[in-house]
């Protein structure tokens, strides 16, 4: 496995218009995470699943984002109605379930949305 | 609310050591981890500490103080492939990290 990948690396997209970015983990992770990362700011938490269940999904995920992990492997997010505000880099990762073999999380090489 | 506090930037000479503070308050504690990020790429892992003391691999070593809320990296014979954001991050539940800014660090020939 190659790691965690994300798509599309780079996303140039209209204020107003809706964008999905998808997110493969590592395949025997079944946690997964979305973080946002602004320039000069570390990585700041979006949401969380442990398999197909979203089990926490962060304040500064206003209604306009949702993310989905229908089957417990890849992961979508998607933003509507895109605000000058999303720019930022999304970064997705995985990890192993809490106590069993290693305990970091593995990001992927995020996606950078620039909104216009 | 999480509090996660270490320098902005820190410059130093190829082959010295350079020491990278991170004080926390956290809601919880369930580890302190460091990744390194080169510009315009992932956050990659470099240590874990979830005990008091010094953890060392190869030429990083992190330590913890959990009554202190404080941890440090350090980097010793730095390469000039070195220079990148620092990340700390404190996993405060079973599963959600808080990251700090980050620091840059800088070497220099």
């Amino acid at each position: 496995d190659t790691g965690v990948s994300q798509d599309p690396r780079h996303k140039i997209t209209k204020r107003g218009q809706n964008v999905t970015f998808r997110c493969d983990p590592i395949s025997e992770h079944n946690r997964l995470y979305w973080y946002r990362q602004t320039l000069g700011q570390g990585p700041e938490f979006l949401t969380y699943f442990q398999n197909e269940a979203q089990l926490e999904k962060s304040r500064l995920l206003s209604d306009r984002f949702s993310a989905e992990r229908p089957k417990g492997s890849f992961s979508t997010l998607e933003i509507q109605r895109t605000e000058q505000g999303d720019s930022a880099m999304y970064l997705c990762a995985s990890s192993h379930p809490e106590g069993t073999m290693s305990y970091e999380q593995y990001f992927g090489p995020g996606t950078r949305l620039t909104v216009t | 609310g999480q509090n996660i506090d270490q320098p902005t930037e820190m410059t130093a000479t190829e082959g010295a050591i350079v020491q990278i503070n991170c004080t926390y308050q956290t809601s919880g504690f369930n580890g302190l981890f460091w990744y390194q990020q080169h510009a315009g790429e992932a956050p990659t892992f470099l240590s874990y500490n979830v005990l008091d003391g010094l953890e060392e691999k190869g030429r990083f070593s992190s330590f913890l103080s959990r009554s202190k809320g404080y941890s440090y990296l350090l980097l010793k014979e730095l390469q000039m492939k070195d220079s990148a954001s620092y990340l700390c991050a404190v996993k405060d539940n079973d599963y959600k990290l808080s990251f700090g800014a980050g620091t840059t660090v800088t070497v220099r020939a």
